[in-house]
């Protein structure tokens, strides 16, 4: 079945890091690909909307230019959290459509644990 | 406001029984629904999905069900067992022309041996 790859699985930097996080898609080309970020107990909020070859768009209050996206493959989207501080800590997870239209199933990452102290 | 509600308290039940699962919605008109699993320090898992001119859907002992006129779907585990214990979502998607979901805050289950 498809997979979806996130490394890494955690990070632990000091403040002021720049911290990059990886999505692939193993055996499927993604056109398309989201990012997430997760807060305990708290529902996935989506961050923003990575496209092959063009820019990402961003969900309403998320900064882009402290969440930097690239999506540089068609198996290949990256997070990129400027200059962290600790109250970017949180869960980041991808994931990706492997259908050509809007209504099938998305494949997650296992996600990203990023603890900035 | 839009909203997506689903049970914040765990469900706790005794192995064997049905889980019953809700999940409603406010402001939405999303041409599909979709349920998902989520363990602890995991990525959610795709279980089912329900599109709008469907009542009901079936997979193996996962049953779900969407009332548009309610606005509600209903996720159903029968015969649970200890394994089916983790956090379910609902999500909501078709509502413009991008693949976006909008996710639920999850309910989490616990099934008792």
């Amino acid at each position: 079945g498809a997979v979806v790859s996130q490394h890494p699985s955690r990070v632990i930097c000091k403040s002021g890091t720049s911290v990059k996080i990886e999505c692939r898609s193993l055996d499927f080309q993604a056109t398309t690909m989201f990012w997430y970020r997760q807060f305990p107990k708290k529902s996935l909020m989506l961050m923003a909307t990575s496209n092959e070859g063009s820019k990402a768009t961003y969900e309403q209050g998320v900064e882009k230019d402290k969440f930097l996206i690239n999506h540089a493959s068609l198996t290949l989207s990256t997070l990129t959290v400027t200059s962290a501080h600790p109250e970017d800590s949180s869960f980041y997870i991808c994931s990706a459509p492997t259908g050509g239209t809007g209504n099938q199933p998305q494949h997650f990452g296992d996600g990203t644990r990023l603890s900035i102290l | 406001s839009q909203k997506i509600e689903q049970n914040s308290e765990a469900l706790n039940i005794q192995e064997g029984k049905t889980a019953t699962l809700t999940c409603n919605y406010t402001n939405y008109s999303p041409a599909y629904l979709q349920w998902y699993r989520q363990d602890p320090g995991r990525g959610p898992v795709f279980l089912l999905l329900i599109r709008e001119n469907e009542k009901e859907k079936r997979k193996e002992r996962l049953k779900v069900t969407f009332d548009t006129t309610l606005k509600q779907s209903l996720f159903h585990i029968t015969a649970s067992q200890p394994a089916d214990s983790a956090t379910y979502l609902c999500a909501l998607g078709g509502m413009d022309s991008s693949y976006k979901l909008i996710f639920g805050s999850g309910t989490r289950l616990l099934v008792r041996p």
